[in-house]
């Protein structure tokens, strides 16, 4: 499975954005690039996925550089409750692997 | 539509007893995944089924645990002789398909004691 590099941790102020940093410099041409995050005490949740074009949803953005080797999540604003271990994970196109390997993650601190 | 289910939240089994973790996926999802973490780690995959077949086990211990995903019902993972070690929090997701373009929809867990 293709790893993944990220920050062990980052801060930010309630209503700031955030951008979470992630390499991935051995990634593949069919491997998509997720993010997941897991609050305190709870399952993972599914933040957003892409390819090779930056994506919006209603909880963040994903930008993904040109080469593929590197993307960002970013929330526009943050609250208390986006505090949170992000996961930025590779994920094989048809007929890679199903599962997600996750990594230790960025453990985000929300200040109020 | 309700989102990935998981019974019981909570268990507490004595050493050397069998524990049952039930998982129903969403509504029109027909592969499930199991996930575990154990205390202060990261979250490890353990397997991956679609209906009536196992299709990747690589991350389930060699002995005393054996996962299912019947025709009908739930999928059911069981820890039989439970050790200490055991005590974990196990988490069930679900896609409905299998390639990296659709993302996984976890539960909350269930949170295994073994005393």
């Amino acid at each position: 499975d293709a790893k993944t590099t990220q920050p062990n941790s980052m801060e930010s102020n309630e209503e700031e954005p955030v951008h979470l940093p992630c390499n991935h410099s051995t990634i593949s041409g069919t491997d998509y690039i997720h993010w997941y995050r897991q609050l305190p005490s709870q399952g993972p949740e599914y933040v957003i996925h892409g390819l090779t074009s930056n994506v919006n949803n209603r909880m963040a953005s994903l930008a993904i550089a040109e080469d593929r080797k590197s993307s960002t999540l970013i929330l526009h604003r943050a609250t208390l409750r986006d505090a949170a271990v992000y996961y930025c994970i590779l994920k094989g196109g048809q007929g890679g692997s199903e599962k997600l390997v996750f990594g230790k993650g960025t453990k985000l601190t929300v200040n109020p | 539509n309700a989102g990935v289910m998981q019974n019981p939240r909570h268990l507490v089994r004595r050493r050397g007893q069998e524990a049952r973790l039930r998982c129903s996926p969403m509504k029109g999802h027909s592969h499930v995944y199991w996930y575990r973490q154990l205390p202060e780690e990261g979250l490890k995959f353990m397997v991956y089924l679609q209906k009536e077949n196992i299709i990747d086990e690589s991350g389930m211990p060699k002995e005393r645990f054996s996962a299912e995903f019947p025709k009908e019902g739930p999928s059911i993972l069981r820890i039989q002789q439970v050790v200490r070690g055991d005590s974990a929090a196990y988490f069930c997701a679900s896609s409905p398909t299998r390639t990296g373009a659709y993302e996984q929809y976890f539960g909350p867990g269930t949170r295994l004691t073994v005393t």
